[in-house]
């Protein structure tokens, strides 16, 4: 059984590009939850994905949009990229209607470094 | 708003000793609480979960944690620390009403020495 994966590992962008992660969820589950981890800092909240809709969104500016296919996969854009978006971007994946009981399983996430 | 509180940035042990990584939150309703460890360049891994009932929750690689209402605690323990416990540890709430928003604390980064 695959656990979450997400695509590229590493990512290397020029300020000002857009640049776009996936993340696959773990089987079973239905929704998709990301967030930015930057250097020292604990998971910050971006937004979360659950029927093919944005459910919810975190503090994070509208450079930051995502989507979430039929098969629960999801992908993270971000355009006009800023030094400041350099951050290891987790992708977690639970199950709705388990809630509030689920946790909550993370992909091994993608480093972006934006120069 | 809720919250999570991680009071410190590191923690030392000595392998074979017990060791506490302490976490603090503030909730409106109840508490559903997690930890989760952290390798270096890895994704985070789940240990154990508060969501109701026994105040002492049992998780994965020996790791327990004790629910303390009163004290708005919920500290992460483990009898006899390892080496290879040495990474960062992440306590979480979840914010429930906005459908499974997870808050983190700042992290802890614990150190077993041999």
């Amino acid at each position: 059984d695959a656990g979450v994966t997400q695509s590229p590992t590493h990512l290397i962008k020029t300020r000002g590009q857009q640049v776009t992660l996936r993340c696959s969820p773990k089987s079973g589950h239905d929704t998709v939850s990301w967030y930015q981890q930057a250097l020292g800092q604990g998971p910050q909240f971006i937004f979360q994905y659950y029927e093919e809709e944005e459910r919810q969104r975190g503090n994070f500016p509208d450079r930051f949009s995502g989507h979430q296919f039929p098969n629960y996969s999801s992908e993270l854009n971000v355009n006009a990229l800023l030094l400041g978006d350099s951050a290891l971007y987790l992708c977690a994946s639970s199950l709705m209607s388990a809630l509030p009981s689920y946790e909550q399983y993370f992909g091994p996430g993608t480093r972006l470094t934006v120069t | 708003a809720q919250s999570v509180a991680q009071p410190e940035d590191q923690v030392n042990v000595a392998e074979g000793n017990p060791l506490t990584v302490k976490c603090t939150y503030s909730v409106s309703g109840n508490p559903y609480l997690f930890w989760y460890v952290q390798y270096p360049n890895r994704g985070l891994q789940f240990l154990l979960k508060y969501i109701t009932g026994d105040n002492l929750v049992k998780g994965s690689y020996g790791f327990e944690a004790e629910f303390n209402k009163s004290q708005t605690s919920f500290h992460l323990k483990k009898p006899s620390a390892l080496v290879s416990d040495s990474a960062l540890y992440f306590c979480a709430v979840l914010h429930y009403n906005q459908g499974g928003k997870l808050i983190f604390g700042q992290g802890t980064e614990l150190s077993v020495k041999p």
